[in-house]
Order: C-alpha cells, then structure tokens, then sequence
C-alpha cells in the first residue's frame, strides 16, 4: 500500500505570494492532518480533517488554510508568505479520527525568499 | 497545559548500549502517548505507542517506560545501532477521536557511534 504522498516536495517563493501545497492520504485513510517543523518551534499541529470538514485547528494565522476533498485529498494554502513561513510542512493520515495512528508523509520544504 | 517537554536534547550513545530519552507532559487529559523517529530527508514514522492503562510496552528493542502519577514517559532503545541514529519525537494527544492534535517534543538526535 503506498504511503502519504505529498507535492511538491519542494518549493521556493517570495515574501508576498502564497503557495498550495497538495497532500494524497493512505488509500482509505479519510482522516488528514497538516504540521509545519521548524528548527525554532519543532513540529506543530496546522490542522485535521475529516469527510471534508475542518474539526480542529491550531493557532496559527489565518493565512493559513486547508480543505479536503471528497476523495480524501487535501490541501493547505500561504498567502502573503512571510520569511518565517519557511518550514517543513507534513501530511498525516490516519483510517478514521477514531484509530489513533498517524502516519506521515515526507513533506514540502517551502522555503520563503 | 499542552507542553510535552522533552530531554536530552542530544544524545550519543556507543553501539549495543542504552539510549533513554525522557519526556514529561503536563495536561492529565492526554491519552496516548506515540514516539516518533525521523531521519532527515523523511516524515516522522510512529515507532511505538503507549496509553496510559499500562506502566511498559516493549516492541523488539524499543520499550516504553510510563509513570501516570508522574506524569513522565520514556523510551529505552536496548542494544543501540548505527542505524538507529536519528531523531526522535515523543508526542502526546487526546486519543479516543477526540482529536488529532499531537503535541510534540522538541525532539532528542540520537547519535549511535560504533
């Protein structure tokens, strides 16, 4: 079974634009959560979804934002990047919000100019 | 209330000894306890788990040691390889579908020397 596929894997952009970043969960994995790692602030959690809806959110800005769609894919959008928006950004999936393992996938390293 | 502290921050260890990596977390509504190992270049991969309705788990090398009153957990990696040098991430949520939110550790690099 292939794992959590992320694209692009990387991704370079200037102060100002905004970015999306594309996340493919495990086949039949229906739940998705996004984490940005930074070597200041570690890995910290963006937010979850399931059957389409955003059921928590962390405390990020709200230039931050996701959706997922309703094959399960997900995706997360910058806008007016910022230098600090440079990081690591993961996708997990997991089966259902009721199973407890997460698994990650490799991650887009944005890197904000 | 939602910090999951997380030491040594580094750690270098000679092949075949211990390595034990300590976290501490302070909200008593967490519910399960993962660790993460992550090489550089990957996402975190789950390596072992625990809740808090049993003190140990023990998968292969890596145990999990936990202390519900005191609200600590750590990880024993038994007989340290080469190829266990990485990072690794203690993480805690609340499970049960409450949430997907892990909290995570600041992380530990491990290095195993031969």
């Amino acid at each position: 079974k292939a794992g959590v596929t992320q694209t692009p894997r990387y991704l370079i952009k200037t102060r100002g634009q905004q970015v999306t970043l594309s996340c493919s969960p495990i086949s039949g994995h229906r739940s998705v959560s996004w984490y940005q790692q930074t070597p200041g602030q570690g890995l910290q959690f963006l937010f979850e979804y399931f059957s389409e809806t955003q059921r928590n959110k962390g405390n990020f800005p709200g230039r931050f934002s996701g959706r997922q769609f309703s094959n399960s894919r997900s995706e997360m959008n910058v806008s007016t990047l910022e230098l600090g928006d440079s990081a690591l950004y993961l996708c997990a999936s997991k089966a259902q919000p009721t199973t407890d393992t997460q698994y990650f996938g490799p991650g887009t390293r944005l890197t904000v100019l | 209330q939602q910090q999951v502290k997380q030491s040594p921050q580094s750690l270098i260890v000679q092949k075949g000894g211990i390595s034990i990596i300590n976290c501490a977390y302070e909200n008593t509504a967490f519910d399960y306890f993962p660790w993460y190992q992550q090489f550089p270049g990957k996402g975190p991969a789950l390596l072992i788990a625990i809740r808090p309705d049993v003190s140990e788990k023990k998968e292969g090398r890596f145990t999990i040691s936990f202390n519900k009153s005191a609200k600590q957990f750590s990880l024993h990696i038994m007989d340290s390889q080469p190829g266990d040098s990485a990072t690794y991430f203690c993480a805690a949520s609340r499970g049960g579908g409450a949430t997907n939110k892990l909290i995570f550790g600041t992380g530990t690099l491990l290095a195993v020397q031969p």
